[in-house]
């Protein structure tokens, strides 16, 4: 059972749009920052958005973060087959005193 | 660009201990904090620990008794070491590059670069 909730599955179409939630309480997402990570199969995860909605470089702009209140989301544009990994949210939790991750979403492009 | 590589014995048996070691290139091990990170077979990512270049340390609670994590600057790796194994600590071990900030209980913590990860099994 992970401290942050996501939907265990996600699909969209090319060119579509899709949001992936995640949901926390006010000792972690509600009081601070949200990250996501993108994990393709068999490779290590990848920094995809920090501190909420900030993209690292080389991160095209159609992933974007958002947060509100205790819950956060990942978009992702125009959907490319490319775009089909896992894709896992994390925060700090006050009470664990350390990171936390959600249980990951599957993404797959139809 | 900070490239990191895990090293350690792919086997180990019930009840004994096993040693991880991730050495750091391109970057100093003087900076950034320092991190294992694991994920069992089809599941997901779990924290164990990081260790800043000062050597303070932080621990996942549920790993805590039985988990060290140690930093050795001269050889730019840290290492993790991690007693009495079960079945259930089979995984991909992952080492990590991670910035830290916090101000005012705001914590900002991500894990920027990764090593491509090394499969641990607990067997007999």
């Amino acid at each position: 059972q992970s401290v942050l909730t996501q939907p265990p599955s996600a699909s969209g179409t090319p060119g579509q749009g899709v949001t992936i939630s995640c949901s926390g309480s006010s000792s972690n997402i509600g009081s601070n920052a949200v990250n996501w990570y993108q994990q393709f199969p068999g490779t290590a995860p990848k920094l995809l958005i920090y501190t909420d909605h900030q993209r690292p470089s080389g991160v095209p702009d159609r992933f974007s973060g958002s947060k509100s209140g205790t819950s956060a989301s990942l978009a992702i544009t125009g959907l490319q087959s490319a775009d089909e990994a896992d894709y896992y949210c994390a925060s700090w939790d006050a009470s664990l005193n350390g990171p936390v991750f959600g249980g990951g979403t599957k993404l797959t492009v139809l | 660009q900070v490239q990191l590589q895990e090293s350690g014995p792919g086997l180990v048996k019930p009840s004994e201990t096993v040693s991880l070691t991730c050495t750091v290139s391109g970057g100093s091990i003087s900076s950034h904090y320092w991190t294992w990170i694991r994920q069992p077979p089809g599941k997901g990512l779990e924290w164990i620990a990081y260790v800043y270049y000062s050597g303070s340390t932080n621990y996942s609670p549920s790993l805590q008794s039985r988990v060290t994590i140690s930093l050795d600057t001269s050889k730019n790796q840290f290492s993790l070491k991690l007693t009495s194994v079960t079945a259930a600590d089979t995984a991909v071990y992952y080492c990590a590059s991670a910035d830290y900030f916090d101000r005012d209980s705001y914590h900002l913590l991500y894990f920027q670069h990764w090593g491509r990860g090394t499969l641990v099994t607990v067997s007999s």
